[in-house]
Protein backbone atom coordinates (compact mmCIF):
# COMPACT_ATOMS: atom_id res chain seq x y z
CA UNK A 1 0.00 0.00 0.00
CA UNK A 2 1.60 3.27 -1.18
CA UNK A 3 1.48 5.76 1.76
CA UNK A 4 1.63 9.62 1.35
CA UNK A 5 4.10 11.76 3.16
CA UNK A 6 2.96 15.37 3.28
CA UNK A 7 5.57 18.41 4.59
CA UNK A 8 5.27 20.10 6.53
CA UNK A 9 2.64 19.53 9.71
CA UNK A 10 2.25 23.32 10.04
CA UNK A 11 3.32 26.36 7.57
CA UNK A 12 2.40 29.67 8.97
CA UNK A 13 2.49 32.69 6.47
CA UNK A 14 1.34 36.44 5.87
CA UNK A 15 -1.66 36.70 3.35
CA UNK A 16 0.29 37.92 0.18
CA UNK A 17 3.04 35.28 0.52
CA UNK A 18 4.39 32.14 -1.35
CA UNK A 19 2.92 28.86 0.03
CA UNK A 20 4.89 25.35 -0.96
CA UNK A 21 3.83 21.97 0.47
CA UNK A 22 5.13 18.93 -0.27
CA UNK A 23 3.70 15.23 -0.99
CA UNK A 24 5.88 12.31 -1.33
CA UNK A 25 4.63 8.50 -2.24
CA UNK A 26 6.19 5.87 -0.76
CA UNK A 27 6.17 4.46 -4.26
CA UNK A 28 5.56 5.88 -7.60
CA UNK A 29 1.93 7.11 -8.19
CA UNK A 30 2.75 8.59 -12.41
CA UNK A 31 0.70 11.55 -12.06
CA UNK A 32 -2.06 10.31 -10.26
CA UNK A 33 -2.07 12.57 -7.45
CA UNK A 34 -4.79 15.35 -6.27
CA UNK A 35 -4.73 17.88 -4.07
CA UNK A 36 -8.04 19.02 -1.73
CA UNK A 37 -8.40 22.48 0.36
CA UNK A 38 -10.25 21.94 3.82
CA UNK A 39 -11.25 24.62 6.04
CA UNK A 40 -13.11 24.39 9.32
CA UNK A 41 -16.59 22.35 9.41
CA UNK A 42 -16.54 22.14 5.64
CA UNK A 43 -16.13 19.30 3.10
CA UNK A 44 -12.43 18.76 2.00
CA UNK A 45 -12.98 20.35 -2.05
CA UNK A 46 -11.35 19.64 -4.97
CA UNK A 47 -8.06 21.88 -6.48
CA UNK A 48 -5.65 19.86 -8.30
CA UNK A 49 -5.62 16.43 -10.21
CA UNK A 50 -3.46 14.60 -12.23
CA UNK A 51 -0.46 16.13 -10.42
CA UNK A 52 -1.16 19.55 -12.41
CA UNK A 53 -4.55 20.19 -13.22
CA UNK A 54 -7.05 22.82 -11.60
CA UNK A 55 -10.27 21.89 -10.73
CA UNK A 56 -13.06 23.82 -11.92
CA UNK A 57 -13.15 26.98 -10.56
CA UNK A 58 -9.81 26.56 -8.62
CA UNK A 59 -8.06 30.44 -8.97
CA UNK A 60 -4.93 30.60 -10.79
CA UNK A 61 -2.79 30.98 -8.02
CA UNK A 62 -2.82 27.26 -7.14
CA UNK A 63 -0.69 25.05 -8.81
CA UNK A 64 0.41 22.08 -8.57
CA UNK A 65 3.78 20.09 -10.05
CA UNK A 66 5.40 16.90 -9.75
CA UNK A 67 5.03 12.65 -10.94
CA UNK A 68 6.41 9.67 -9.32
CA UNK A 69 6.91 10.27 -5.73
CA UNK A 70 7.69 13.73 -5.22
CA UNK A 71 4.84 16.34 -5.35
CA UNK A 72 4.26 20.29 -5.12
CA UNK A 73 1.24 22.40 -4.28
CA UNK A 74 2.17 26.31 -4.96
CA UNK A 75 -0.21 29.12 -3.99
CA UNK A 76 1.89 31.74 -5.27
CA UNK A 77 0.42 34.79 -3.06
CA UNK A 78 -1.82 33.65 -0.30
CA UNK A 79 -5.22 35.43 0.25
CA UNK A 80 -7.23 35.57 4.22
CA UNK A 81 -9.32 32.63 2.24
CA UNK A 82 -6.37 30.22 1.25
CA UNK A 83 -5.55 29.48 5.02
CA UNK A 84 -6.99 25.93 5.46
CA UNK A 85 -5.48 22.34 5.89
CA UNK A 86 -4.52 21.07 2.71
CA UNK A 87 -4.23 17.18 1.66
CA UNK A 88 -3.16 15.30 -1.31
CA UNK A 89 -4.24 12.26 -2.38
CA UNK A 90 -4.38 8.79 -4.34
CA UNK A 91 -5.21 5.45 -5.60
CA UNK A 92 -3.23 1.94 -5.15
CA UNK A 93 -4.11 -0.47 -7.77
CA UNK A 94 -3.85 -3.39 -6.10
CA UNK A 95 -5.14 -3.87 -3.50
CA UNK A 96 -7.64 -0.98 -4.74
CA UNK A 97 -7.45 1.23 -1.56
CA UNK A 98 -7.72 5.41 -1.64
CA UNK A 99 -5.00 7.33 0.43
CA UNK A 100 -4.73 10.81 1.89
CA UNK A 101 -2.08 12.54 3.76
CA UNK A 102 -1.68 13.22 6.74
CA UNK A 103 -2.39 17.35 5.42
CA UNK A 104 -0.63 20.42 5.88
CA UNK A 105 -2.48 22.98 7.81
CA UNK A 106 -1.74 26.93 6.76
CA UNK A 107 -2.15 29.14 9.26
CA UNK A 108 -1.78 32.76 9.29
CA UNK A 109 1.41 34.30 11.01
CA UNK B 1 -25.32 22.48 -9.89
CA UNK B 2 -24.08 19.35 -8.12
CA UNK B 3 -25.33 18.17 -4.66
CA UNK B 4 -24.92 15.48 -2.30
CA UNK B 5 -26.38 15.41 1.12
CA UNK B 6 -26.04 13.15 3.25
CA UNK B 7 -28.05 11.91 6.49
CA UNK B 8 -28.41 9.15 8.93
CA UNK B 9 -26.24 9.91 10.84
CA UNK B 10 -26.28 10.18 15.10
CA UNK B 11 -25.34 8.87 18.18
CA UNK B 12 -25.60 4.81 18.49
CA UNK B 13 -24.06 2.36 20.84
CA UNK B 14 -20.70 -0.03 20.64
CA UNK B 15 -21.93 -3.13 18.33
CA UNK B 16 -25.19 -1.13 17.32
CA UNK B 17 -25.98 -0.48 13.74
CA UNK B 18 -26.55 2.53 11.67
CA UNK B 19 -27.20 3.28 7.91
CA UNK B 20 -26.02 6.62 5.72
CA UNK B 21 -27.61 7.89 2.96
CA UNK B 22 -26.99 10.31 0.39
CA UNK B 23 -29.00 11.95 -1.86
CA UNK B 24 -27.28 12.90 -5.51
CA UNK B 25 -28.46 16.03 -7.98
CA UNK B 26 -27.46 17.75 -10.76
CA UNK B 27 -25.83 15.09 -12.28
CA UNK B 28 -26.17 12.14 -14.33
CA UNK B 29 -25.53 9.34 -10.72
CA UNK B 30 -25.60 6.22 -12.79
CA UNK B 31 -22.97 7.44 -14.91
CA UNK B 32 -20.37 8.01 -11.84
CA UNK B 33 -18.87 5.78 -9.12
CA UNK B 34 -19.46 6.77 -5.72
CA UNK B 35 -17.60 6.83 -2.36
CA UNK B 36 -17.58 7.33 1.49
CA UNK B 37 -15.00 9.45 3.44
CA UNK B 38 -14.76 9.96 7.08
CA UNK B 39 -12.99 12.01 9.18
CA UNK B 40 -12.48 11.32 13.15
CA UNK B 41 -13.08 14.69 15.13
CA UNK B 42 -9.79 16.79 14.75
CA UNK B 43 -8.39 14.23 12.31
CA UNK B 44 -7.25 13.69 8.86
CA UNK B 45 -9.18 11.92 5.92
CA UNK B 46 -9.79 8.07 5.31
CA UNK B 47 -11.43 6.42 2.56
CA UNK B 48 -14.22 4.31 3.48
CA UNK B 49 -15.66 2.39 0.73
CA UNK B 50 -16.32 2.98 -3.19
CA UNK B 51 -18.73 1.47 -5.45
CA UNK B 52 -18.76 1.62 -9.79
CA UNK B 53 -21.31 2.94 -11.60
CA UNK B 54 -22.88 -0.03 -12.03
CA UNK B 55 -21.94 -1.57 -8.58
CA UNK B 56 -19.96 -4.27 -10.09
CA UNK B 57 -16.86 -2.87 -8.69
CA UNK B 58 -16.78 -2.83 -4.48
CA UNK B 59 -14.24 -1.37 -2.38
CA UNK B 60 -13.70 -1.51 1.46
CA UNK B 61 -10.98 -0.03 3.67
CA UNK B 62 -9.12 -2.82 5.71
CA UNK B 63 -10.34 -0.66 8.59
CA UNK B 64 -14.23 -1.27 7.90
CA UNK B 65 -13.71 -4.42 6.10
CA UNK B 66 -16.74 -7.19 6.89
CA UNK B 67 -18.68 -4.64 9.25
CA UNK B 68 -19.63 -1.89 6.43
CA UNK B 69 -21.53 -2.44 3.34
CA UNK B 70 -21.44 0.02 0.58
CA UNK B 71 -24.64 0.09 -1.60
CA UNK B 72 -26.58 2.80 -4.59
CA UNK B 73 -29.64 2.48 -6.15
CA UNK B 74 -29.29 4.52 -9.79
CA UNK B 75 -32.98 4.57 -9.83
CA UNK B 76 -33.72 7.09 -6.88
CA UNK B 77 -29.86 8.61 -6.93
CA UNK B 78 -28.61 7.20 -3.83
CA UNK B 79 -26.17 6.44 -2.23
CA UNK B 80 -25.67 4.01 1.37
CA UNK B 81 -23.48 2.61 3.64
CA UNK B 82 -24.78 0.16 6.18
CA UNK B 83 -22.26 0.12 8.65
CA UNK B 84 -22.79 -2.68 11.66
CA UNK B 85 -20.68 -4.22 14.53
CA UNK B 86 -20.10 -0.30 14.87
CA UNK B 87 -16.55 0.79 17.19
CA UNK B 88 -15.58 4.06 19.07
CA UNK B 89 -13.01 4.45 16.54
CA UNK B 90 -15.87 4.68 13.78
CA UNK B 91 -16.83 8.01 15.18
CA UNK B 92 -16.48 10.62 12.88
CA UNK B 93 -18.25 12.84 10.15
CA UNK B 94 -19.01 10.59 7.05
CA UNK B 95 -18.79 12.39 3.60
CA UNK B 96 -20.11 10.88 0.24
CA UNK B 97 -17.77 11.89 -2.51
CA UNK B 98 -18.33 11.34 -6.42
CA UNK B 99 -15.86 9.88 -8.67
CA UNK B 100 -13.84 12.67 -10.81
CA UNK B 101 -14.39 10.94 -14.39
CA UNK B 102 -17.97 9.63 -15.41
CA UNK B 103 -17.98 5.80 -16.77
CA UNK B 104 -14.28 5.49 -15.45
CA UNK B 105 -14.59 2.47 -13.06
CA UNK B 106 -12.95 3.51 -9.99
CA UNK B 107 -11.30 7.01 -10.31
CA UNK B 108 -8.34 8.14 -7.68
CA UNK B 109 -9.96 11.61 -7.59
CA UNK B 110 -13.02 12.85 -6.22
CA UNK B 111 -14.70 15.69 -7.49
CA UNK B 112 -17.65 16.67 -5.30
CA UNK B 113 -18.50 16.40 -1.66
CA UNK B 114 -21.50 16.88 0.79
CA UNK B 115 -21.41 18.19 3.84
CA UNK B 116 -21.09 14.94 5.83
CA UNK B 117 -23.31 13.59 8.57
CA UNK B 118 -22.10 13.05 12.04
CA UNK B 119 -22.35 9.38 13.32
CA UNK B 120 -20.96 9.02 17.14
CA UNK B 121 -20.16 5.54 18.35
CA UNK B 122 -20.69 5.80 22.51
CA UNK B 123 -21.81 3.88 25.30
Amino acid sequence: EIVLTQSPATLSLSPGERATLSCRASQSVSSYLAWYQQKPGQAPRLLIYDASNRATGIPARFSGSGSGTDFTLTISSLEPEDFAVYYCQQRSNWPRTWTFGQGTKVEIK
Amino acid sequence: EVQLVESGGGLVKPGGSLRLSCAASGFTFSSYSMNWVRQAPGKGLEWVSSISSSSSYIYYADSVKGRFTISRDNAKNSLYLQMNSLRAEDTAVYYCARGGLPTVVTPYYFDYWGQGTLVTVSS
